[in-house]
Protein backbone atom coordinates (compact mmCIF):
# COMPACT_ATOMS: atom_id res chain seq x y z
CA UNK A 1 0.00 0.00 0.00
CA UNK A 2 1.00 3.89 -0.42
CA UNK A 3 2.45 5.52 2.20
CA UNK A 4 3.14 9.50 2.05
CA UNK A 5 5.65 10.72 4.84
CA UNK A 6 6.71 14.73 5.46
CA UNK A 7 8.43 16.27 8.21
CA UNK A 8 9.15 17.73 10.73
CA UNK A 9 5.70 17.80 11.90
CA UNK A 10 6.10 21.10 13.74
CA UNK A 11 8.40 23.58 12.93
CA UNK A 12 9.26 27.48 14.43
CA UNK A 13 11.67 29.78 12.15
CA UNK A 14 12.55 33.31 12.32
CA UNK A 15 11.96 35.13 9.86
CA UNK A 16 14.82 35.55 7.17
CA UNK A 17 15.90 31.94 7.74
CA UNK A 18 16.20 29.28 5.22
CA UNK A 19 13.85 26.66 5.02
CA UNK A 20 13.27 23.12 3.49
CA UNK A 21 10.42 20.89 3.77
CA UNK A 22 10.72 17.06 2.67
CA UNK A 23 8.45 14.69 1.48
CA UNK A 24 8.60 10.99 0.68
CA UNK A 25 5.91 8.56 -1.31
CA UNK A 26 5.99 4.77 -1.21
CA UNK A 27 4.63 1.90 -2.67
CA UNK A 28 3.99 4.24 -6.17
CA UNK A 29 5.56 5.00 -9.04
CA UNK A 30 5.91 8.21 -10.87
CA UNK A 31 3.43 9.70 -8.72
CA UNK A 32 2.18 13.83 -9.31
CA UNK A 33 3.18 15.22 -6.29
CA UNK A 34 1.60 18.81 -4.91
CA UNK A 35 2.42 21.38 -2.08
CA UNK A 36 -0.21 23.13 -0.16
CA UNK A 37 -0.48 26.18 2.12
CA UNK A 38 -3.46 26.38 4.51
CA UNK A 39 -4.01 29.17 6.98
CA UNK A 40 -5.19 28.70 9.96
CA UNK A 41 -9.20 28.30 9.64
CA UNK A 42 -8.58 28.74 5.59
CA UNK A 43 -8.59 26.70 2.38
CA UNK A 44 -5.88 25.26 0.75
CA UNK A 45 -3.76 27.02 -1.69
CA UNK A 46 -1.98 25.04 -4.00
CA UNK A 47 1.60 26.56 -4.29
CA UNK A 48 3.37 24.01 -6.55
CA UNK A 49 2.94 20.48 -8.34
CA UNK A 50 5.09 18.30 -10.54
CA UNK A 51 4.52 15.28 -12.94
CA UNK A 52 7.74 14.20 -13.15
CA UNK A 53 11.03 14.37 -11.83
CA UNK A 54 12.72 17.81 -12.35
CA UNK A 55 8.81 19.09 -13.32
CA UNK A 56 7.58 21.74 -11.77
CA UNK A 57 4.86 23.79 -12.05
CA UNK A 58 4.26 26.78 -9.65
CA UNK A 59 1.09 28.45 -8.88
CA UNK A 60 1.54 31.53 -6.96
CA UNK A 61 4.98 33.47 -7.01
CA UNK A 62 6.58 33.91 -3.81
CA UNK A 63 9.73 33.74 -2.06
CA UNK A 64 9.49 29.23 -2.17
CA UNK A 65 10.71 27.37 -4.73
CA UNK A 66 10.24 23.57 -5.09
CA UNK A 67 12.44 20.54 -6.23
CA UNK A 68 11.87 17.09 -7.27
CA UNK A 69 15.35 15.26 -7.26
CA UNK A 70 13.83 11.63 -7.05
CA UNK A 71 10.77 9.74 -8.33
CA UNK A 72 8.96 9.94 -5.19
CA UNK A 73 10.49 13.32 -3.24
CA UNK A 74 9.12 16.44 -3.20
CA UNK A 75 11.15 19.33 -1.40
CA UNK A 76 9.36 22.84 -0.78
CA UNK A 77 12.42 25.50 0.15
CA UNK A 78 12.91 29.23 1.25
CA UNK A 79 16.29 31.04 1.25
CA UNK A 80 14.67 33.72 3.71
CA UNK A 81 11.36 32.83 5.36
CA UNK A 82 8.84 35.65 5.94
CA UNK A 83 6.08 36.25 8.61
CA UNK A 84 3.65 35.21 5.85
CA UNK A 85 4.88 32.30 5.19
CA UNK A 86 3.65 31.03 8.60
CA UNK A 87 1.01 28.13 8.15
CA UNK A 88 0.32 24.22 7.56
CA UNK A 89 1.92 22.87 4.65
CA UNK A 90 0.87 19.70 2.96
CA UNK A 91 1.73 17.52 0.33
CA UNK A 92 0.06 14.89 -1.23
CA UNK A 93 0.38 12.75 -3.99
CA UNK A 94 -1.89 11.34 -6.90
CA UNK A 95 -1.85 8.77 -9.67
CA UNK A 96 -4.09 8.58 -13.31
CA UNK A 97 -6.85 8.53 -10.89
CA UNK A 98 -6.75 11.67 -9.90
CA UNK A 99 -7.50 11.51 -6.22
CA UNK A 100 -5.37 12.98 -3.77
CA UNK A 101 -3.62 11.38 -0.39
CA UNK A 102 -1.87 14.29 1.64
CA UNK A 103 1.44 13.93 4.04
CA UNK A 104 0.33 14.72 7.94
CA UNK A 105 1.44 18.10 7.21
CA UNK A 106 4.03 20.66 8.74
CA UNK A 107 3.22 23.03 11.03
CA UNK A 108 5.40 26.58 10.08
CA UNK A 109 5.71 29.19 12.79
CA UNK A 110 7.87 31.56 11.45
CA UNK A 111 8.58 34.39 14.21
CA UNK B 1 -9.64 30.76 -14.04
CA UNK B 2 -11.86 27.51 -13.21
CA UNK B 3 -13.29 27.90 -10.03
CA UNK B 4 -15.74 25.95 -7.49
CA UNK B 5 -17.83 27.83 -5.25
CA UNK B 6 -18.75 26.08 -1.82
CA UNK B 7 -21.44 27.05 0.76
CA UNK B 8 -21.97 27.79 3.49
CA UNK B 9 -18.58 28.73 5.01
CA UNK B 10 -19.35 27.63 8.04
CA UNK B 11 -22.46 25.50 9.66
CA UNK B 12 -23.10 24.71 13.52
CA UNK B 13 -25.80 22.09 14.01
CA UNK B 14 -26.91 20.57 17.27
CA UNK B 15 -25.97 16.85 17.39
CA UNK B 16 -28.20 14.56 15.72
CA UNK B 17 -29.60 17.69 13.22
CA UNK B 18 -28.85 17.11 9.30
CA UNK B 19 -25.72 19.09 7.73
CA UNK B 20 -25.82 19.65 4.27
CA UNK B 21 -22.95 21.67 1.95
CA UNK B 22 -23.12 22.27 -1.47
CA UNK B 23 -20.59 22.88 -4.67
CA UNK B 24 -21.39 24.94 -7.53
CA UNK B 25 -19.86 25.34 -10.74
CA UNK B 26 -20.38 27.54 -14.21
CA UNK B 27 -18.91 25.02 -15.74
CA UNK B 28 -20.17 21.16 -16.68
CA UNK B 29 -17.45 19.03 -14.45
CA UNK B 30 -16.08 15.88 -15.38
CA UNK B 31 -15.51 14.93 -11.73
CA UNK B 32 -15.81 16.10 -8.58
CA UNK B 33 -14.55 14.62 -5.06
CA UNK B 34 -14.88 15.29 -1.54
CA UNK B 35 -12.86 15.46 1.35
CA UNK B 36 -13.05 15.69 5.20
CA UNK B 37 -10.27 17.11 7.43
CA UNK B 38 -10.36 17.06 11.22
CA UNK B 39 -9.44 19.86 13.24
CA UNK B 40 -5.68 19.37 12.98
CA UNK B 41 -5.40 16.82 10.23
CA UNK B 42 -5.47 16.94 7.09
CA UNK B 43 -7.78 16.38 3.95
CA UNK B 44 -9.24 12.88 3.59
CA UNK B 45 -10.58 11.58 0.60
CA UNK B 46 -14.05 10.57 0.97
CA UNK B 47 -15.54 9.78 -2.82
CA UNK B 48 -15.56 11.06 -6.28
CA UNK B 49 -18.60 11.17 -8.43
CA UNK B 50 -18.50 11.52 -12.19
CA UNK B 51 -21.89 10.32 -13.29
CA UNK B 52 -24.88 13.23 -14.03
CA UNK B 53 -27.27 12.99 -11.22
CA UNK B 54 -25.39 10.16 -9.13
CA UNK B 55 -25.74 9.35 -5.84
CA UNK B 56 -23.64 7.52 -3.38
CA UNK B 57 -23.68 6.83 0.14
CA UNK B 58 -21.26 6.23 2.79
CA UNK B 59 -22.89 5.37 6.14
CA UNK B 60 -24.69 8.55 7.29
CA UNK B 61 -23.52 10.84 4.13
CA UNK B 62 -24.88 11.03 0.82
CA UNK B 63 -23.43 12.27 -2.20
CA UNK B 64 -24.93 13.84 -5.15
CA UNK B 65 -24.19 15.42 -8.57
CA UNK B 66 -25.98 17.66 -10.44
CA UNK B 67 -28.17 16.42 -13.67
CA UNK B 68 -25.78 19.02 -15.55
CA UNK B 69 -22.86 18.05 -13.49
CA UNK B 70 -22.82 21.41 -12.11
CA UNK B 71 -22.98 21.07 -8.76
CA UNK B 72 -22.60 18.67 -6.07
CA UNK B 73 -23.85 18.25 -2.32
CA UNK B 74 -22.69 16.52 0.12
CA UNK B 75 -25.74 16.04 3.43
CA UNK B 76 -24.95 14.08 6.27
CA UNK B 77 -27.72 12.73 8.26
CA UNK B 78 -28.33 12.69 12.15
CA UNK B 79 -24.76 14.09 12.59
CA UNK B 80 -22.33 12.89 15.43
CA UNK B 81 -19.78 14.63 17.44
CA UNK B 82 -17.21 12.47 15.09
CA UNK B 83 -18.44 14.52 11.89
CA UNK B 84 -16.93 17.80 13.07
CA UNK B 85 -14.34 19.06 10.73
CA UNK B 86 -14.51 20.73 7.32
CA UNK B 87 -15.40 19.08 4.33
CA UNK B 88 -14.22 20.64 0.94
CA UNK B 89 -14.99 19.47 -2.88
CA UNK B 90 -12.63 19.78 -5.17
CA UNK B 91 -12.72 19.19 -9.39
CA UNK B 92 -10.63 17.92 -11.90
CA UNK B 93 -10.58 20.23 -14.96
CA UNK B 94 -8.14 17.63 -16.78
CA UNK B 95 -5.18 19.97 -15.93
CA UNK B 96 -3.10 17.72 -13.37
CA UNK B 97 -4.16 19.40 -10.34
CA UNK B 98 -7.12 19.68 -8.48
CA UNK B 99 -9.28 22.60 -7.99
CA UNK B 100 -10.43 22.75 -4.24
CA UNK B 101 -13.48 24.67 -2.73
CA UNK B 102 -13.14 26.86 0.36
CA UNK B 103 -14.86 24.51 2.20
CA UNK B 104 -17.56 24.58 4.86
CA UNK B 105 -16.19 24.12 8.45
CA UNK B 106 -18.83 21.82 10.63
CA UNK B 107 -19.55 22.36 13.97
CA UNK B 108 -21.10 20.14 16.35
CA UNK B 109 -23.33 21.75 19.93
CA UNK B 110 -23.30 18.22 21.83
Amino acid sequence: SQTIHQWPATLVQPVGSPLSLECTVEGTSNPNLYWYRQAAGRGLQLLFYSVGIGQISSEVPQNLSASRPQDRQFILSSKKLLLSDSGFYLCAWSDLASEQYFGPGTRLTVT
Amino acid sequence: GQQVMQIPQYQHVQEGEDFTTYCNSSTTLSNIQWYKQRPGGHPVFLIQLVKSGEVKKQKRLTFQFGEAKKNSSLHITATQTTDVGTYFCAVDFGNEKLTFGTGTRLTIIP
